[in-house]
């Protein structure tokens, strides 16, 4: 079945550092990614949606000079965090919906990121 | 090898009746924990319910419950008295705890409820 591949699935780093999250469809084309911060109590917050090749739509209250979303190719949507503060330790979770086959969503494994 | 399995691509149910909703797991760590999400056509990832693998009673929530049978590795999601709100995307996902701490997700069941 369709794979979506998240990297990397733990980063610690310093504050004020910025972070890079990629998230890759792996043997399917997705035009729209979705990525979501793990709250926690469990919740799943949706941060925005990455479209190949046009700015992302954020959910109200996601500072997009914060979290900035690049999707570049149809099989590629990078997260990152810029600036990043303790309070930015999460856990974050991307997925991608397989349009030309099923129109399954698929996730990615998820990244933890842990700001010192 | 898959690690969360939900077999019913979609399911209907009628209003105010109680509906299951199936998801299987594989895992070797003996510590883990189960979760279950609603994804309503708007996107948002919404937590319905945790089961952690030593939890001695099934988890509910509400009129959500948490059919949690070990031995066969399944934690079927259970809807009691459905509501018309209730039709959406159901995930099923498991976060190996002692392992890499990653967050596997099954790839969803559509529950329609009909009027």
């Amino acid at each position: 079945g369709a794979v979506v591949s998240q990297h990397p699935s733990r980063v610690i780093c310093k504050s004020g550092t910025s972070v890079k999250i990629e998230c890759r469809s792996l043997d399917f084309q997705a035009t729209t990614m979705f990525w979501y911060r793990q709250f926690p109590k469990q919740s799943l917050m949706l941060m925005a949606t990455s479209n190949e090749g046009s700015k992302a739509t954020y959910e109200q209250g996601v500072e997009k000079d914060k979290f900035l979303i690049n999707h570049a190719s149809l099989t590629l949507s990078t997260l990152t965090v810029t600036s990043a503060h303790p309070e930015d330790s999460s856990f974050y979770i991307c997925s991608a919906r397989d349009f030309e086959n099923t129109g399954e969503l698929f996730f990615g494994e998820g990244s933890r990121l842990t700001v010192l | 090898a898959q690690k969360i399995t939900q077999t019913q691509p979609g399911m209907f149910v009628q209003e105010k009746e109680a509906v299951t909703l199936d998801c299987t797991y594989d895992t070797s760590d003996p510590s883990y924990g189960l979760f279950w999400y609603k994804q309503p056509s708007s996107g948002e990832m919404i937590f319905l319910i945790y089961q952690g693998s030593y939890d001695q009673q099934n988890a509910t929530e509400g009129r959500y419950s948490l059919n949690f049978q070990k031995a066969r590795k399944s934690a079927n999601l259970v809807i009691s008295a459905s509501q018309l709100g209730d039709s959406a995307m159901y995930f099923c996902a498991m976060r190996d705890i002692t392992g890499a701490n990653n967050l596997f997700f099954g790839t969803g069941t559509r529950l329609t409820v009909i009027p």
